[in-house]
């Protein structure tokens, strides 16, 4: 079976422009969880959505968005980009809302804000 | 705020010996603890998850304990190789959940 899967790979954006991040969670998985994670830190929470609904969001402005499909897959939209959105940008997939739920992870989008 | 410290920025073990990692936390109580293994431009990996009511868990040479009343988990790696370099998250649960910095743990042969 296929893990998580992410795309594209690696991106670069100026600032201000908007991107969207996709991300396929594995089969049979219907939760969908977003992470920033910068250099020297641990992931840090954005979204997480369950049945097309969303379930958790994080400390992150408004000017991210996401948004969970029939097929259980995501997308992250992030607008008016800031130097500050460089990131890896992780996607993980679970059977559940709750993190009793083993989470599994996509290699990330790396992110490059100039 | 509620707080997750992981007291090592970095690790170096001696190869065979066991590595010991440590997660404690602070205005939290989680109902689960995670531990990731996360390898460079990669996504974390997950390792073992232990409940509040549960003290210690086991996994091959994994093993973690949950100390509620300390507010801190220990990752203990035994016989610890040089494929074991990578570095470790622990995440909880709250009303999400929230990623330690991570430890960078360097097993030298």
């Amino acid at each position: 079976d296929a893990g998580v899967t992410q795309s594209p790979t690696h991106l670069i954006k100026t600032r201000g422009q908007h991107v969207t991040l996709r991300c396929s969670p594995i089969s049979g998985h219907k939760s969908v969880s977003w992470y920033q994670q910068v250099l020297g830190q641990g992931p840090q929470f954005i979204f997480q959505y369950y049945e097309k609904e969303e379930r958790g969001r994080g400390n992150f402005p408004d000017r991210f968005s996401a948004r969970q499909f029939p097929n259980y897959s995501s997308e992250l939209n992030v607008n008016a980009l800031l130097l500050g959105d460089s990131a890896l940008y992780l996607c993980a997939s679970s059977g559940g809302t709750k993190s009793s739920y083993e989470q599994y992870f996509g290699p990330g989008t790396r992110l490059t804000v100039t | 705020s509620q707080k997750i410290e992981q007291n090592s920025e970095a690790l170096n073990i001696q190869e065979g010996k066991t590595a010991t990692l440590t997660c404690n936390y602070t205005n939290y109580s989680p109902a689960y603890l995670q531990w990731y293994r996360q390898d460079p431009g990669r996504g974390p990996v997950f390792l073992l998850l232990i409940r509040e009511n549960e003290k210690e868990k086991r996994k091959e040479r994994l093993k973690v304990t949950f100390d509620t009343t300390l507010k801190q988990s220990l990752f203990h790696i035994t016989a610890s190789q040089p494929a074991d370099s990578a570095t470790y998250l622990c995440a909880l649960e709250g009303d999400k959940i929230i990623f330690g910095k991570g430890t960078r743990l360097h097993i030298l042969p």
